[in-house]
């Protein structure tokens, strides 16, 4: 089951511009966490929020959690070429069972 | 950092025919793993949740003997999918959580992609 939904389904910036990724969800949730996937690839953790937690960054990278608004946000700054992959966000359950529920994702191209 | 090594990283096979798909935690050890699965362009569906020692867990619509789930050890957990299809053609993921340590976030494996011919 799909947890809810990415906006915007694609984007495509230019190297240098920042690219800004929205996530929303319907449960509860212990955590939100976001993944970068490069085509046909694995996942790689990006980054975790806590549901007590408001805002958190991991070098060019800055989340933000709103559990009233049930929605999250992903920065990343400064693009690279590089950062041209899928980007999922992924809710972990109350209960903090381990299980995550992903959104649809949003593909992201970054023009050299 | 925590390694989940996923095998085969690909694989054909006729249809009709099981096909087996290991998932290993390589450093820690793992109570739980998680099976996904991602059709083109889409995202991850949870398929099940793989218990060490116990039954998995299916999500709804998830058919448990189509898909096979075994969890024999902390360390390892595989999935058959067994009398394959075409449309059983996928990218198959699987995650695990480390057992100790406090970790919250769960790693995955590098996936494997299924061709049903």
């Amino acid at each position: 089951s799909q947890q809810g939904e990415e906006d915007p389904q694609a984007l495509s910036i230019q190297e240098g511009e920042n690219a800004t990724m929205n996530c929303s969800y319907k449960t509860s949730i212990n955590n939100l966490q976001w993944y970068r996937q490069n085509s046909g690839r694995g996942l790689v953790h990006l980054i975790l929020i806590r549901s007590n937690e408001r805002e958190k960054h991991s070098g060019r990278l800055r989340v933000t959690l709103d559990t009233s608004k049930k929605s999250s946000s992903l920065l990343i700054t400064a693009s690279r070429a590089a950062d041209t992959a899928s980007y999922f966000c992924a809710t972990g359950l109350s209960g903090n069972t381990g299980k995550l529920i992903f959104g649809q994702g949003t593909t992201l191209q970054v023009k050299p | 950092g925590a390694v989940v090594s996923q095998h085969p990283s690909w694989v054909i096979c006729k249809s009709g025919t099981s096909v087996k798909i290991e998932c290993r935690s390589l450093d820690f050890q793992a109570t739980t793993m998680f099976w996904y699965r991602q059709f083109p362009k889409q995202s991850l569906m949870l398929m099940a949740t793989s218990n060490e020692g116990s039954k998995a867990t299916y999500e709804q619509g998830v058919e448990k003997d189509k898909f096979l789930i075994n969890h024999a050890s902390l360390t390892l957990s595989t999935l058959t999918v067994t009398s394959a299809h075409p449309e059983d053609s996928s990218f198959y993921i699987c995650s695990a959580r480390p057992l100790t340590g406090g970790r919250t976030e769960a790693f995955f494996g590098q996936g494997t992609r299924l061709t049903v011919v």
